[in-house]
């Protein structure tokens, strides 16, 4: 079945820096790649995700790359601010819609101004 | 206000007793899904409905049970049988058509 990896678990960074994290995931099947954004004490947030027949993909300040002949994908927070600090989550979906994703676990960035 | 809702927030049991965790949508979608998180862990999937009256094992199902009665409604049993239900459980929801799963706020369970 699907695995996914994601590193660093821990990130430290200072306001206004950029922030990077990767996952790999090991089934080339795979076609959907969502982050999710969860702050302490409550459930995930949908922040971006890309489809396998996408590159690249920005919203504002984050970004998500696709590279699927490395089966790696990575998201890119660009001018972070404190209120970035948060656990990120990818995951991956090799079904159908409405079949269940595989979830990294997690990376907790810490934004420090 | 479209969404998800779990209920409670939080819950505390007493082994040997069942328990079940509400998870009610408004958002009119096909699919519903329940992961559970435990600290320093993503979150792995223990049941998920496609359609009312069908659901699907996932990784974790062992110990627990549910139903898909209405489309809205997905609840889930912990039972005396799930060897360490302490933990964080979270219900989603997804569209029939469509790969984003959107998450309620959690339920967290402490059993002692």
């Amino acid at each position: 079945g699907e695995n996914v990896e994601q590193h660093p678990s821990t990130l430290s960074v200072q306001e206004g820096d950029s922030a990077v994290i990767k996952c790999t995931y090991s089934d080339s099947a795979s076609n959907y790649f969502p982050w999710y954004k969860q702050e302490l004490g409550k459930g995930p947030q949908l922040i971006i995700d890309i489809r396998s027949n996408v590159g690249e993909k920005k919203d504002q300040r984050i970004a998500v790359t696709l590279n699927k002949t490395a089966k790696h994908f990575s998201l890119h927070i660009t001018e972070t601010q404190p209120e970035d600090s948060a656990v990120y989550f990818c995951a991956a979906s090799t079904g159908q819609a409405g079949t269940a994703l595989i979830f990294g676990k997690g990376t907790t960035l810490s934004v420090s101004s | 206000d479209g969404g998800i809702t779990q209920s409670p927030k939080y819950l505390f049991r007493k082994e040997g007793q069942n328990v079940t965790l509400s998870c009610e949508q408004n958002l009119n979608h096909d699919a519903m899904y329940w992961y559970r998180q435990d600290p320093g862990q993503g979150l792995r999937l223990i049941y998920y409905s496609q359609i009312v009256n069908d659901f699907q094992k996932g990784d974790i199902a062992e110990g627990y049970s549910v139903s898909r009665e209405k489309k809205e409604s997905f609840p889930l049993t912990v039972t005396s049988a799930q060897k360490n239900p302490t933990a964080f459980y979270l219900c989603a929801s997804s569209a029939g058509h469509s790969y984003e799963q959107y998450f309620g706020p959690g339920t967290r369970l402490t059993v002692t």
